[in-house]
């Protein structure tokens, strides 16, 4: 076990929806980073925030979004959701979110849109 | 859950032999290097780490071996285990990086035989 708990652990939508992953880092860490594990694109990075400010950003669509709260916790809101959404949605977190801080993952979201 | 890349490559050893993991790289400028083992319906779990100034790092049971001038890294598992089991990613990041931002690479999958 990580430390770091994602909620829900699956769901199921519909195409069009909108939806929101929950993510709480481990004790202590203050960053919080996204990534997206599909089958053809494999593990993508889409986003980072430490302590509340986003500080890295990859491959994001515009339709999808996320923010980290003051109690350090983070949503990734995904909107206009479309089949090809389907995928895993991994929260990680590391201490300082600097290049050499490792970065716990947790169990993931499983998306699957229909 | 269900393992996520089902067409990755697969490496099949014997218990109590050793496995060696590949991966190139193709961003020169990546200065730091990760390897994440995820098990199936896990997230990525972190196995070990080496920058750049280093070609070779040890951990328990475990080995990596960067060789940067062909830009490849590699994974060393001693005395494989059936507990070894899982997909190996590695990963690379670099320091002028704002943030932590990692790339994958597609992933090995490693089966055990008893």
């Amino acid at each position: 076990d990580s430390g770091v708990t994602q909620t829900p652990k699956h769901l199921i939508t519909a195409t069009g929806q909108r939806v929101t992953l929950r993510c709480s880092p481990r004790s202590g860490d203050l960053s919080v980073y996204w990534y997206q594990q599909s089958l053809d694109q494999g593990l993508q990075f889409l986003i980072q925030y430490y302590n509340g400010e986003e500080r890295a950003k990859g491959n994001i669509l515009e339709r999808f979004s996320a923010q980290q709260f003051p109690d350090l916790h983070s949503e990734l809101n995904l909107s206009s959701l479309e089949l090809g959404d389907s995928a895993l949605y991994f929260c990680a977190s590391s201490v300082f979110g600097g290049v050499t801080d490792t970065q716990y993952f947790g169990p993931g979201t499983r998306l699957t849109v229909l | 859950g269900e393992s996520v890349g089902l067409h990755l490559p697969t490496l099949s050893v014997q218990e109590g032999d050793n496995s060696i993991i590949n991966c190139a790289y193709s961003n020169s400028a990546s200065d730091y290097f990760i390897w994440y083992k995820q098990e199936s319906g896990k997230g990525p779990q972190f196995i070990i780490d080496i920058r750049s100034n280093m070609d070779k790092r040890q951990g328990q049971r475990v080995t990596v071996l960067l060789n940067k001038t062909v830009k490849h890294l590699s994974l060393q598992i001693a005395a494989t285990q059936p507990g070894d089991s899982a997909v190996y990613f590695c990963a690379e990041t670099y320091s002028n990086n704002a943030g932590n931002m990692l790339t994958f690479g597609g992933g090995t999958r490693l089966m055990v035989k008893p």
